[in-house]
């Protein structure tokens, strides 16, 4: 079985340019997940898709950030414009639904701005 | 609020000798709690996970966890380390009712020395 893919593994870009990730989770993954890793930190959750809705985005910086997971299958994560700040590791997961506790992770995207 | 701290961010062992990796919880409900293993450049994989059935839980490669309730501890174990087990191990918990959202301790990188 496949596991979570993400692209690209990594990316570097100037401050003020935009930025995209995309996620494929395990095939029949209903639900979701964006998370961000800092630097020496635990990661944190962005967003959670069930299917195509965006159940909760409380976390996601909406001045810059925005995702999308049109056909309820795979995902993007876009930034605009990236901060210096934003550099960082970018996680995608997957799990069956939402009751389903245990997700499944990509490898991650690690982002550096300069 | 719900949280995990990880009482160590660094714990060095020798091949061959005991492993503990110390985590406490703080919820006001019974919690889900989970142990990931992150390897360099690569996904975060579920250890174990305790549901609210038996107290000491055994996981992949060896590791078990026990929940105590009094002492609002999950700590992870492991009888003889390997060279592979270095890695970074987070703390896991999902706050009752919050379906989907894990929170991530800060991590502890084990060192596994020959």
């Amino acid at each position: 079985e496949a596991g979570v893919v993400q692209s690209p593994r990594y990316k570097i870009i100037e401050k003020k340019q935009p930025v995209a990730f995309w996620c494929n989770p395990i095939s029949g993954h209903n639900t979701l997940y964006w998370y961000l890793q800092n630097l020496g930190q635990g990661p944190e959750l962005l967003i959670r898709y069930e299917n195509e809705e965006a159940v909760d985005d409380s976390q996601l910086p909406k001045d810059r950030f925005s995702a999308e997971r049109l056909k309820g299958v795979d995902s993007t994560l876009k930034i605009q414009p990236a901060e210096l700040g934003d550099s960082a590791v970018y996680l995608c997961a997957s799990s069956l639904d939402a009751h389903q506790e245990t997700q499944y992770f990509g490898p991650g995207t690690r982002l550096l701005v300069l | 609020a719900q949280s995990v701290t990880q009482l160590d961010s660094h714990v060095s062992v020798s091949e061959g000798t005991p492993v503990l990796l110390r985590c406490n919880y703080s919820s006001s409900y019974s919690p889900s709690l989970f142990w990931y293993v992150q390897h360099p450049n690569k996904g975060l994989q579920l250890l174990l996970k305790y549901t609210s059935a038996a107290t000491l839980v055994k996981g992949i490669n060896g590791f078990e966890a026990e929940f105590k309730k009094s002492e609002t501890s999950f700590h992870l174990t492991k009888p003889s380390a390997h060279m592979s087990d270095a890695a970074e191990y987070f703390c896991v918990v999902i706050p009752s009712g919050n379906t989907g959202k894990l929170i991530f301790g800060q991590g502890t990188t084990l060192q596994v020395k020959p």
